[in-house]
């Protein structure tokens, strides 16, 4: 089946350092892939995504290459602010499948001044 | 921006009670679901609801949880008998179309019930 595999957290960073942020997943097919954000007491938002391979995902200063061959979409950033604090969530859609997103169980992240 | 409302944000309830969990989903979204994410473990697909009628169900989503749209704009979850293990931030989420261009835009979701059960 689908999955999809996430560092752990809490990831703590120093305003303006770089941020990488691991995702893999497994897929039967050939799946779209997210990153979702959730900041304190709001609901899960799209960040950015990819649907095939080779794509760049950007949004807000965040990156994300879709992967194929390493099966990976990692999340990347190269200046971080407070403001980035939250729980970011990588998933995959299957449009091979029945397109319900799997996700992982979130990476935190804490940026400190 | 439209957006997914869940009530009530949070809810504490006693082991063996009903509890219903309230979602208005943006109003010309076809597709809901309910996810569930257990403190510190994945986010986990529950089930999907299409035309007034389940389309997908995990094995989670057993004969104590059922889902409803009672009247057009709100989408309920209820729990029959809930148990210690039922404790979970549970989110709501709609998408327009499920297929085709639509389904790369995401998905939109509420912000969540966290549901305690003591």
């Amino acid at each position: 089946g689908n999955s999809v595999t996430q560092m752990e957290g809490p990831v703590t960073l120093s305003e303006e350092a770089f941020l990488t942020i691991n995702c893999t997943y497994t897929a039967t097919g050939y799946p779209s892939l997210f990153w979702y954000v959730q900041y304190p007491g709001e609901g899960l938002q799209l960040l950015l995504k990819a649907t095939k391979a080779d794509d760049k995902g950007s949004n807000k200063g965040f990156e994300a290459t879709y992967r194929k061959e390493t099966t990976s979409f990692h999340l990347e950033k190269g200046s971080v602010q407070v403001s980035d604090s939250a729980v970011y969530f990588c998933a995959l859609s299957d449009p091979g499948g029945s397109y319900i997103p799997t996700f992982g169980r979130g990476t935190s992240l804490i940026v400190h001044p | 921006e439209p957006e997914v409302t869940q009530t009530p944000s949070h809810q504490v309830t006693q082991m063996g009670q009903e509890v219903i969990l309230r979602c208005v989903p943006i109003s010309n979204h076809l597709y809901f679901y309910w996810y569930r994410q257990i403190l510190g473990q994945k986010v986990e697909f529950l089930v999907s609801f299409y035309n007034n009628e389940i389309s997908e169900k995990s094995e989670i989503f057993d004969d104590q949880f059922s889902v409803e749209r009672p009247d057009g704009s709100n989408f309920t979850l209820k729990i029959r008998s809930t148990k210690l293990e039922d404790s979970a931030m549970y989110f709501c989420a709609s998408i327009m179309a499920k297929t085709g261009f639509k389904a790369n835009y995401g998905y939109t979701f509420g912000s969540g019930t966290r549901l305690t059960v003591v």
